[in-house]
């Protein structure tokens, strides 16, 4: 099955600061999705990661905050921007039919604390 | 927001059988039913889909009403590492195809 690495797997970063999060999936996938899973919650889907073109941001994310790159169709880099104690959470990215799977599969995630 | 919605948490003795509900009552006629399942610490992981038919595979069944308004995940003999949030979605599909997670159900395997 298709595999999706992370990285990095975790990261403490100063308030202010921005992290990228680079997401490389192990075959060619359409589509690309970041999800934020803040602790104890369920996961929350950030944007959709558009080759070529600009991300597909849900309602509340926006890309100042959150910019997005997909330069091809294995390759996905995550940003948090000036971050805050409240941008604490779990990054997860995911991919649609990775190696011919059903449905998404997901990497094993990001864990971000801000202090 | 998601359209589903599923028991906040269950227990199950291990070696019975887990059902796990979910209604979906709003669902459409082209929108697929998938489960999830988040073991602590890990990306979600697949388990079963399906339209309208019940379904099986090596880890667990799908049930579907014929109104296509619920569900029922079986997990047919559950062990303590079935410990798990179970996340049932409707998966939109197509231009917009994006999936939705809603609280999930948090299920205990009791030895």
């Amino acid at each position: 099955s298709a595999v999706i690495s992370q990285k990095p797997s975790r990261d403490i970063c100063q308030r202010g600061t921005s992290l990228t999060i680079q997401c490389q999936v192990d075959s060619q996938v359409t589509m690309m999705f970041w999800y934020r899973q803040q602790p104890g919650q369920s996961l929350t889907l950030i944007a959709t990661a558009n080759q070529g073109s600009e991300a597909t941001y849900e309602s509340g994310f926006v890309i100042d905050k959150f910019p997005i790159s997909r330069p091809n169709l294995t390759f996905s880099t995550l940003t948090v921007s000036n971050m805050s104690p409240e941008d604490s959470s779990i990054y997860l990215c995911s991919a649609a039919g990775a190696g011919g799977a059903y449905g998404y599969t997901f990497g094993s995630g990001t864990r971000l604390t801000v202090v | 927001d998601a359209k589903t919605t599923q028991p906040t948490s269950m227990d199950c003795a291990e070696g019975r059988a887990a059902n796990l509900p979910c209604n979906h009552s709003t669902i459409s006629g082209n929108e697929y039913v998938y489960w999830y399942r988040q073991i602590h610490s890990q990306g979600p992981q697949y388990i079963i889909h399906g339209l309208k038919n019940n379904e099986t595979n090596e880890m667990a069944s799908l049930i579907i009403t014929e109104d296509r308004k619920s569900s029922t995940l079986i997990l047919p003999h559950a062990t303590l590492r079935d410990t798990a949030v179970y996340y049932c979605i409707v998966r939109v599909g197509g231009r917009d195809d994006k999936i939705i997670f809603g609280k999930g159900t948090r299920l205990h395997i009791l030895p």
